[in-house]
């Protein structure tokens, strides 16, 4: 069964900073991975999602990588804002059977300070 | 477009009470979902529905049931409320199963007393 990890659950940095956010997996065969944004009282709000054929993903100042080999996945946000402010899921999705069923990392607190 | 809607944003029962949690799309997707999120354990998948007429359990499915009312409906019912049934309840929608973006509703805050 698929675990997904994000360490740390919580990280602050100073506006204008580069930051790099972390999700792990234990299953190397997976099928695609995504990225997730999520406002306190809010829904998910999808970022990225990376086909397991690709190597990365880009998106304005988001920029997704997958190693399938380490079983990592890295977000990369360049430029940090105030408004970047939020907790970034990553979820997972396995290949064959249960490929539906998307598994869920717990998530990384993200607060940039002005 | 609204993109997936649900009703109610938030919802207080007491135990025993029932209760059906309504969900909607606009991007005429195939497949449907839900999920309930908690503190400390992430999003888990409760029901899905791959295609208009078709239901399958998740990874949590116990006292809960869907249906899938068309196209563009997807509900969720609680029929006998308990308080570990206290969660945030999103329901999200794809093209299809076979690993397309998902997208997400702004959640049902649910609380059981």
């Amino acid at each position: 069964k698929q675990e997904v990890t994000q360490i740390p659950a919580a990280l602050s940095v100073p506006e204008g900073e580069n930051l790099v956010l972390n999700c792990s997996f234990t299953d190397s065969a997976i099928y695609n991975l995504q990225w997730f944004r999520q406002d306190p009282g809010k829904g998910l709000t999808s970022l990225l999602l990376i086909q397991s054929s690709q190597r990365e993903q880009t998106s304005g100042r988001l920029n997704a990588s997958l190693d399938k080999s380490s079983g990592r996945s890295t977000l990369y946000i360049a430029a940090s804002q105030p408004g970047d402010s939020a907790t970034y899921l990553c979820a997972g999705r396995g290949s064959g059977a249960g490929s539906y069923q998307l598994t869920f990392g717990k998530g990384t607190k993200l607060s940039v300070i002005p | 477009n609204a993109g997936v809607t649900q009703t109610p944003k938030f919802q207080v029962l007491k135990t025993g009470q029932s209760m059906t949690l309504q969900c909607a799309q606009d991007m005429n997707h195939n497949s449907m979902y839900w999920y309930r999120q908690d503190p400390g354990m992430g999003l888990r998948l409760i029901y899905y529905s791959a295609s208009e007429g078709t239901t399958d359990k998740g990874e949590v499915p116990n006292g809960y049931n869907v249906s899938r009312l068309n196209k563009r409906e997807f509900s969720l019912r609680l029929e006998s409320a308990a308080p570990s049934q206290t969660s945030v309840y999103f329901c999200a929608s794809s093209i299809s199963v076979d690993g397309y973006e998902q997208y997400f509703g702004p959640g049902t805050r649910l609380t059981v007393t």
